[in-house]
């Protein structure tokens, strides 16, 4: 199994700030998914195969990394974008989910 | 519009059984693989089981290996997941997905184990 580490745990940003989080694989993925959830609801989709935006996703987010080192760029910080997102790959079974960052706005 | 419709859920004993049910539309379901993913309170995601399209294949996260059963129906656009043996680690809401470029989840439904 993939084991997926994600850091920071928690962290905190203010508007118009630039925030990166990153996700380490214990093996090599040939790509990266990444969601943001917000309490109460369904993970939604942000980025797919490593980079792509998803559909109706700002372009303030993106996505980059190769091999066992991937993240997820927030280029500038926004009030609504206070969530947890999740790294997530599935380039081997099972499917693996990284453990959570938490982000809040200063 | 895709929706993923879970049913199924509640509050049961440990040792129970329970049995979920997923009603996929706007997608050609018969063509994707479908996973069931749970989420305990609080806590992150865990991918707990995937079949295939034509349920040629299974698989299953080792905490419910020999406890969950996945199924699907494609006749009837559904996907199931059945689970015995109870415990009050499963209390979580349970989603089921088909994660990728084109990712569908549904509202989720909560399973409580609690005597």
């Amino acid at each position: 199994e993939i084991v997926l580490t994600q850091s920071p745990t928690t962290t905190a940003a203010s508007p118009g700030e630039k925030v990166t989080i990153t996700c380490l694989a214990s093996s090599s993925v040939s790509n990266m998914y990444w969601y943001q959830q917000k309490s109460g609801a369904s993970p939604k989709l942000l980025i797919y195969s490593t980079s792509s935006l998803a559909s109706g996703v700002p372009d303030r987010f993106s996505g980059s990394g190769s091999g066992t080192s991937y993240s997820l760029t927030i280029n500038t910080m926004e009030a609504e974008d206070a969530a947890t997102y999740y790294c997530q790959q599935w380039s081997s079974n099972p499917l693996t989910f990284g453990s959570g960052t938490k982000l809040e706005i200063k | 519009e895709v929706q993923l419709v879970e049913s199924g859920g509640g509050l049961v004993k440990p040792g129970s059984s329970l049995k979920l049910s997923c009603v996929a539309s706007g997608f050609t379901f018969s063509s994707y693989g479908m996973h069931w993913i749970r989420q305990a309170p609080k806590k992150g995601l865990e991918w707990i089981a995937l079949i295939y399209y034509d349920s040629s294949n299974k698989y299953y996260a080792d905490s419910v290996k020999g406890r969950f059963t996945i199924s699907r129906d494609n006749s009837k656009n559904t996907l199931y997941l059945e689970m015995n043996s109870l415990r009050s680690e499963d209390t979580a809401m349970y989603y089921c997905a088909k994660p990728g470029s084109s990712d569908y989840w549904g509202q989720g439904v909560m399973v409580t184990v609690s005597s």
